[in-house]
């Protein structure tokens, strides 16, 4: 089946530091989704991008989507303990089922 | 007043037993999704019903069916269960999946366990 490609794939980074992440594919997307798991749960929507080039907050996260419409980037900013988790990309395909394509995932852990 | 929820939370079952899972949505969406996700996390549609009508369905053996009651559920029957098919199962659900401007909302998931 069809994955995006999101790296990096893991990342251990300290309290404070800033983090960056992205999703790259062949093909093109309509709607960009980010998303945060934490063990034992399910995906928490954090940002939704629905135009090509478009820069999006929500507190210490900043996402965009990409000029190309073939990647988006999360960045996470002053990195905290409880940043920890999995992070997802999903990019929406932009006729037939509209169905979403789910990242790799990638883990970030925080040394305090 | 939960979003998405799922039911049961854990399922430890054996080989060829046949078992579900339920999914209700309180949001007054049309569109839910059944996704599976593997013990390297990797996150796949099984599923999805618009207007209990079925929109998606990827190559997914037969064993599981899908059934949508009203557009507010949407459960998953597994028949013969087989070790493969353990894995955390996510229902999900959004507005419309042909409108624009669409997020998904995901359900806590269920912890199957084949033995």
């Amino acid at each position: 089946g069809q994955q995006l490609n999101q790296s990096p794939q893991s990342m251990f980074i300290q309290e404070g530091e800033d983090v960056s992440m992205n999703c790259t594919s062949s093909s093109i997307f309509n709607t960009w989704l980010w998303y945060k798991q934490d063990p034992g749960e399910g995906p928490v929507l954090l940002i939704a991008l629905y135009k090509a080039g478009e820069l999006t907050s929500n507190g210490r996260l900043t996402a965009q989507f990409g000029i190309t419409r073939k990647d988006s980037f999360l960045n996470i900013s002053a990195s905290i303990p409880s940043d920890v988790g999995i992070y997802f990309c999903a990019g929406q395909l932009p006729s037939g089922t509209y169905k979403y394509i789910f990242g790799t995932g990638t883990r970030l852990k925080v040394l305090a | 007043d939960t979003a998405v929820s799922q039911t049961p939370k854990y399922l430890v079952t054996q080989m060829g037993n046949d078992k579900s899972i339920k999914c209700e949505q309180n949001l007054g969406h049309d569109t839910m999704y059944w996704y599976k996700q593997d013990s390297k996390k990797f996150l796949k549609i099984m599923f999805s019903y618009n207007n209990k009508e079925l929109i998606i369905n990827e190559t997914v053996p037969n064993r599981f069916s899908p059934k949508s009651p009203d557009k507010a559920h949407l459960n998953l029957h597994i028949n013969s269960l087989e070790l493969g098919d353990s894995a955390v199962y996510f229902c999900a659900s959004s507005q419309d999946f042909q409108r624009s401007q669409e997020t998904q909302y995901f359900g806590p998931g269920t912890r199957l366990l084949v033995l």
